[in-house]
């Protein structure tokens, strides 16, 4: 299996700070790359795909680069309700899998 | 507006069974691949097994291959997941979650989870 890497697993920030994750994958995934928020209790949610691509309705502020084994994704002057879990995936071949996950909180 | 509502989690006893379903609404439900995906206390995300649109073709993560079962029922729009010799380990919230169409690799609408716990 294709195991993730994600850094920092946790993040401390301030409002208006630009916020930078880092995911790593242990083999080439091209851009089979996605970025999810999670909120305690609710439903996770798909943010970048493809490793850059926005999802539908997603503020700007979100941004993610990146191909083969390293990318990168941020959130540009985060705001309160950024406060969250982020994961990213890797798609490129079964079993997809997971990061650990970046907590950030303010 | 895309709906999924996961159902069916409770408590558990070691060695035990429990099926967990998910409802969806809002989408041609036979038009799209499903996953489960879980989540273990105080842990990460976990994929565990994803069912093509019509049913025919499933696939597992390699730890629960045969003990967990996931199945559709596109007549009535429900997506299940048979769990089977439930130990500890498989304490954790099961999230339905929608495989995207077009681009294909990702998992683009989520339900909200239902609790499983494994425990005398």
């Amino acid at each position: 299996d294709i195991q993730m890497t994600q850094s920092p697993s946790y993040l401390s920030a301030s409002i208006g700070d630009r916020v930078t994750i880092t995911c790593q994958a242990s083999q080439d995934v091209m851009k089979y790359l996605n970025w999810y928020q999670h909120k305690p209790g609710e439903a996770p949610k798909l943010l970048i795909y493809g490793a850059s691509n926005l999802q539908t309705g997603v503020p700007s502020r979100f941004s993610g680069t990146g191909s083969g084994t390293d990318f990168t994704f941020t959130i540009d002057s985060l705001q309160t309700e950024d406060i969250a879990t982020y994961y990213c995936q890797q798609y490129d071949r079964l079993p997809n899998t997971f990061g650990q996950g970046t907590k950030l909180d303010i | 507006q895309v709906h999924l509502v996961e159902s069916g989690g409770g408590l558990v006893q070691p060695g035990g069974s429990l099926t967990v379903s998910c409802a969806v609404s809002g989408f041609t439900f036979n038009a799209y691949a499903m996953h489960w995906v879980r989540q273990a206390p105080g842990k990460g995300l976990e994929w565990v097994a994803v069912i093509s649109y019509d049913g025919t073709s499933e696939n597992y993560a390699g730890s629960l291959k045969g003990r967990f079962t996931i199945s559709r029922d596109n007549s009535n729009n429900v997506l299940y997941l048979r769990m089977t010799s439930l130990g500890s380990d498989d304490t954790a919230t099961y999230f339905c979650a929608r495989h995207m169409k077009g681009y294909g690799r990702a998992l683009d609408y989520w339900g909200q989870g239902t609790l499983v716990v494994v425990s005398s």
